[in-house]
């Protein structure tokens, strides 16, 4: 089974500071892993994803990644935030399929952390 | 424009109706999915295809079902056998193959269901 913590509901940081919205995953073998970013009563907007390669991903809007197979770990930075980052953002995994394997073909979202960047 | 169209935007149901909730995609995707959204639980994976004329139960299917005779299109019923139905809806598409899956979903802009 595949699973995603987001251990923080929210995350408070001044315009200007660096942001880290942190993620946790579990699967069974070896993972996929996405973020996406929902603004309101919207739909959910892609950012980055790991696959395979360089732990650190870089992804729209400034964001990155860094993965991190040890601490099963896969947390979202920004170096400097800006107050429209405001939103919810989202940590996304999935097993990597093998030609025989007839399971799960669907991401598995972790719960959400809101990130308000004040001015 | 390529993407996904979800409508419509805002549905009301009355207790004891059966609704559907439609999902149109010109991606040439052939995964569809479908979530509901909770406030504080995430995204929940209701059902998903693979393929035309194929799909599978996700985590929370009861109440609800599915059809995909296109491969542009996977609309949800939601049933009068789901008790809680309201929600924020997300249907979204990859481009996925059975082997492949390392691909991002895109998702639609959602229906928000209310049962009145």
């Amino acid at each position: 089974a595949q699973s995603v913590a987001q251990p923080e509901d929210q995350v408070n940081v001044a315009e200007g500071n660096p942001l880290t919205v942190k993620c946790t995953y579990s699967v069974s073998g070896n993972p996929y892993l996405f973020w996406y970013v929902q603004y309101p009563n919207r739909g959910l907007q892609f950012l980055l994803k790991y696959i395979t390669g360089d732990n650190l991903v870089k992804g729209s809007y400034g964001f990155e990644a860094e993965f991190n197979k040890s601490q099963t770990s896969f947390h979202l930075k920004k170096p400097s935030a800006l107050v429209s980052d405001s939103a919810l953002y989202f940590c996304a995994v999935r097993d990597i399929p093998t030609f025989m394997d007839t399971g799960r073909r669907a991401l598995t979202f972790g719960s959400g952390t809101r990130l308000q960047v004040q001015p | 424009d390529g993407g996904i169209t979800q409508s419509p935007k805002y549905l009301f149901r009355k207790e004891g109706q059966n609704v559907t909730l439609s999902c149109e995609q010109n991606l040439n995707h052939d995964a569809m999915y479908w979530y509901r959204q909770d406030p504080g639980q995430g995204l929940r994976l209701i059902y998903y295809s693979q393929i035309v004329n194929d799909f599978q139960k996700g985590d929370i299917a009861e109440g609800y079902s599915v059809s995909r005779e296109k491969k542009e299109s996977f609309p949800l019923t939601v049933t009068s056998a789901q008790k809680n139905p309201t929600a924020f809806y997300l249907c979204a598409s990859s481009i996925d193959s059975v082997i492949r899956g390392n691909t991002e979903a895109f998702f639609g802009q959602g229906t928000r269901l209310t049962v009145v």
